[in-house]
């Protein structure tokens, strides 16, 4: 599993962009960037992964760079909702253990 | 479609007793994987199962410690003999093959 390093914590207004990074200089050429998100000590909830290319779904955007070394996770319209710790890792896409690191305590501020 | 549902949700266990806790996957899922997250910790992986099968148990204690998944019913994690230091949430996630796990809302276990 590739080693991912992510910042302790981070604020960000309420309705601005949320860019979360994430560093996984380690990651293997058949790993995949996978994102969740822990609110509140509830069950993680995934919210996007991708390969090479950049990804969108309905609740964010991630940029993986091209040498696949580093990504970046982005809320583009932050509400206080998104208040949660957020994990990026990398993982085989088939069916293998999900290893989650310390993630990145993101607060949304009023 | 429901989604990963785990019961109880709190249980408490007096030291020495057994303790149970259920999942049952997402519809058409067959893939279970348990995590625990201590207190003020990650989450750590215990063991990945397929129907009547365990496929790695590599994050699971070695002793105390069981996983089931039937042909029929919920996966269950068996946790005989509880102590203290096994107080945490137990997360199951659930996947078909190839796809994205998706997590349960996790059991809380308290042991006095």
């Amino acid at each position: 599993d590739a080693k991912t390093t992510q910042p302790t914590s981070m604020d960000c207004a309420e309705g601005r962009a949320a860019n979360l990074p994430c560093n996984h200089s380690t990651i293997s050429g058949n790993e995949y960037v996978y994102w969740y998100r822990q609110i509140h000590s509830q069950g993680p909830q995934y919210i996007i992964h991708g390969l090479k290319n950049n990804e969108t779904n309905e609740m964010a955007s991630l940029i993986i760079t091209e040498d696949r070394k580093s990504s970046t996770l982005i809320l583009p319209h932050a509400t206080l909702r998104d208040t949660a710790v957020y994990y990026c890792m990398g993982s085989n896409f088939g069916n293998e253990k999900l290893t989650f690191g310390t993630g990145t305590r993101l607060t949304i501020i009023p | 479609n429901a989604g990963v549902m785990q019961n109880p949700r709190h249980l408490v266990r007096r030291r020495g007793q057994e303790a149970r806790l259920r999942c049952s996957p997402m519809k058409g899922h067959s893939h279970v994987y348990w995590y625990r997250q201590l207190p003020e910790e990650g989450l750590k992986f215990m063991v990945y199962l397929q129907k009547e099968n365990i496929i790695d148990e590599s994050g699971m204690p070695k002793e105390r410690f069981s996983a089931e998944f039937p042909k029929e019913g919920p996966s269950i994690l068996r946790i005989q003999q509880v102590v203290r230091g096994d107080s945490a949430a137990y997360f199951c996630a659930s996947s078909t093959r190839w796809e994205t796990q998706y997590f349960g809302p996790g059991t809380r276990l308290l042991v006095l």
